[in-house]
């Protein structure tokens, strides 16, 4: 148990649906993260969250929707995917965002988009 | 040039051999970094944050290099359990605010 729980850690969804990820934190950080990690990629970071406000949006397309309705939960709405989005979506928090802090992860969502 | 680099390797080595492992980043302004360490199909987990004056954790020693702006991390006396990706993380200056990039990773694995 990291202190970062994402759910589900398995989803394979079609390009017409719907669907959330789901990321809760127990730590009591104030910062947020969605990263997407691709076979043989860096982790590319997609939004980071501090206290509860978007700071970053990193050029990701609009079909990936973020909300954070508090500073322990995050979600990454998904909706008309495309194949080449099937990758593993991690979350992180950490104390505050910004340099010198270091970063927990959940165990990552892996997404597969038939 | 890539904002964060790393040797993908692999760097395949026995066990009890010393072995070390770059990251450079092109941004002589970036301010924290990091080393993280990533099993297979798990979530990256923290390693050791790297200072400027260098810094030990057992048998892991990291050192930073401003000047020529990279970073390295040592591992001595290698274990079969070190065989994972470690990844660099370097924290740029702001876009409004510090934003973690991780590098590509480089795979190692110790064998018997």
């Amino acid at each position: 148990e990291t202190g970062v729980t994402q759910t589900p850690r398995h989803l394979v969804m079609g390009m017409t649906n719907k669907k959330s990820l789901k990321c809760e934190q127990h730590l009591g950080h104030n910062a947020m993260y969605w990263y997407k990690q691709s076979a043989k990629k860096p982790l590319e970071l997609m939004f980071v969250y501090s206290l509860e406000e978007r700071v970053e949006n990193n050029s990701v397309p609009s079909r990936f929707s973020p909300e954070c309705p508090n500073s322990s939960h995050l979600f990454l709405h998904l909706h008309t995917l495309q194949p080449e989005d099937s990758a593993l979506y991690l979350c992180a928090s950490s104390p505050e965002q910004g340099a010198g802090y270091g970063y927990t992860f959940g165990s990552g969502t892996r997404l597969t988009v038939v | 040039r890539k904002e964060v680099e790393q040797d993908p390797g692999p760097f395949n080595v026995p066990e009890g051999a010393t072995v070390a492992f770059n990251c450079t980043y092109s941004n002589s302004a970036s301010q924290s970094f990091f080393w993280y360490r990533q099993d297979c199909r798990k979530e990256p987990k923290l390693l050791m944050s790297v200072y400027s004056s260098g810094n030990e954790d057992g048998r892991f020693t990291a050192q930073l290099n401003r000047a020529s702006q990279y970073i390295s991390l040592l591992i001595r006396d290698s274990k079969l359990s070190d065989s994972a990706t470690y990844l660099c993380v370097v924290s740029l200056p702001p876009r409004g605010s510090y934003i973690p990039t991780f590098g590509r990773g480089t795979s190692l694995i110790v064998h018997p």
